[in-house]
């Protein structure tokens, strides 16, 4: 079955980045989009971005340009989201998921990033 | 685009109907999605295309609208369907989502 599986939750210092991983199984990898969302928290949810691992394409959210960079390995069928210049703001949740005709029809479990010093 | 998710807080008791309310800042035609988050469980795709139930969905779960009103009625709501619901338009970009519902215990 389709499973999403991203790495731990990350404490990091104001103005440091953090990159967090999503390993993709249960379905070809390179036939997907992966998106990245976040929540921060008790707020609702922002699409950040989104990219082919086939091409490496990718398209963002203007409000996370320069800030988040989307990347994949294909040989591992993994997707990672680094996030710069960290503030309280980039303190949240980020889910990876699969677009599914515009929706998404699967989820990470969720990364929790913690910006603090 | 704009989604504004009502009501924010819903109580009700199992066996109940319930609606949530999903409007959209400009026709989003049918591009809309709802989604169910639980805690410790991956958020779960339930409807998309306004009302197209996703495989596995129950059928108790219902989507309607166009345009720029959607509704998402639960019919019958069982204990596990406690939860927070979101809706998605993803029209154009970038993808919005409402602020959400709580679904709760009355």
């Amino acid at each position: 079955q389709v499973k999403l599986l991203q790495s731990g939750a990350a404490l990091v210092k104001p103005g440091a980045s953090v990159k967090m991983s999503c390993k993709a199984s249960g379905y070809t990898f390179t036939d997907y989009w992966v998106s990245w969302v976040k929540q921060s928290h008790g707020k609702s949810l922002e699409w950040i971005g989104e990219i082919y691992p086939n091409s490496g394409a990718t398209n963002f959210n203007e409000k996370f340009k320069g800030k988040a960079t989307l990347t994949v390995d294909k040989s591992t069928s993994t997707a990672y989201m680094e996030l710069s210049r960290l503030t309280s703001e980039d303190s949240a949740i980020y889910y990876c998921t699969r677009p599914y005709y515009g929706s998404y029809d699967y989820w990470g479990q969720g990364v929790m990033v913690t910006v603090s010093s | 685009v704009q989604m504004t998710q009502s009501p924010s807080y819903l109580a009700a008791s199992p066996g109940e109907s319930v609606s949530i309310s999903c409007k959209a800042s400009k026709s989003i035609s049918n591009n809309l999605a709802w989604y169910q988050e639980k805690p410790g469980k991956a958020n779960k795709l339930l409807i998309h295309s306004g009302s197209t139930l996703q495989s596995g969905t129950p059928s108790r779960f219902s989507g309607s609208g166009s345009g720029t009103d959607f509704t998402l009625t639960i019919r019958s709501l069982e204990s596990e369907d406690f939860a927070v619901y979101y809706c998605q338009q993803y029209n154009e970009y970038p993808d919005t989502f409402g602020a959400g519902t709580k679904l709760e215990l009355k």
